[in-house]
């Protein structure tokens, strides 16, 4: 068990649809975060919550929506994405520390037709 | 601003030779530095971390030493396995405001060891 589980692990959709992406964190953290994962790119940061306060927002369009309803659950929700999109997306959490290690799920591949 | 670079791959090692994979930062401050590990079809999972500089992070055979002076935290394990194939990231905390922290990862280096 990772003690951070993104459901769905796979989504395929189409330009006009509207999906929303689930992480659940099972080891008491106060941060998380969401991440884009392309191919020969490096990871990119999209948002990050504190105490359920978004803290950074990478410049990230307008057609990506997080949601943190508690310090627990962290949603992103999609509406009509690009095939450029299409990526593995990494949610993390963290305690709020300097030292703190991030811990990542398995990732939610996603495939814009 | 903060960043951190890592060797270009692929790596392609036999088992059981050596592997580093290099490691250099630019921050201010002082971060922290972490590994972290990815296996195909998973997320990134903490490998090591040092805090302070000298520190030496381990774990699973690997190791890493966190060096000021060259601002390097070179990754090296003395005997590679099939099972170490993966993509490493080099990373560091940086301080985002608002009392978060956030991580800066390298572009990651992937490995391949063969039988």
């Amino acid at each position: 068990e990772t003690g951070v589980t993104q459901t769905p692990r796979h989504l395929v959709m189409g330009m006009t649809n509207k999906k929303s992406l689930k992480c659940e964190q099972h080891l008491g953290h106060n941060a998380m975060y969401w991440y884009k994962q392309s191919a020969k790119k490096p990871l990119e940061l999209m948002f990050v919550y504190s105490l359920e306060e978004r803290v950074e927002n990478n410049s990230v369009p307008s057609r990506f929506s997080p949601e943190c309803p508690n310090s627990s659950h962290l949603f992103l929700h999609l509406h009509t994405l690009q095939p450029e999109d299409s990526a593995l997306y990494l949610c993390a959490s963290s305690q709020e520390t300097r030292s703190g290690p991030q811990h990542f799920g398995d990732g939610t591949r996603l495939s814009i037709l | 601003g903060n960043s951190v670079t890592q060797m270009e791959g692929p790596v392609t090692l036999s088992e059981e030779a050596f592997l580093t994979i290099n490691c250099t930062y630019t921050a201010t401050g002082y971060p922290s530095l972490f590994w972290y590990v990815q296996y195909p079809g998973e997320g990134l999972q903490l490998l090591l971390k040092a805090t302070k500089a000298d520190d030496k992070g381990s774990n699973k055979g690997f190791e890493a030493t966190y060096r000021k002076e060259t601002t390097s935290f070179h990754l090296e394990k003395g005997s590679v396995q099939v099972s170490d194939s993966a993509v490493y990231f080099c990373a560091l905390s940086r301080d985002s405001g608002a009392g978060s922290y956030q991580l800066t990862f390298g572009k990651g280096t992937k490995l391949s060891v063969i039988p």
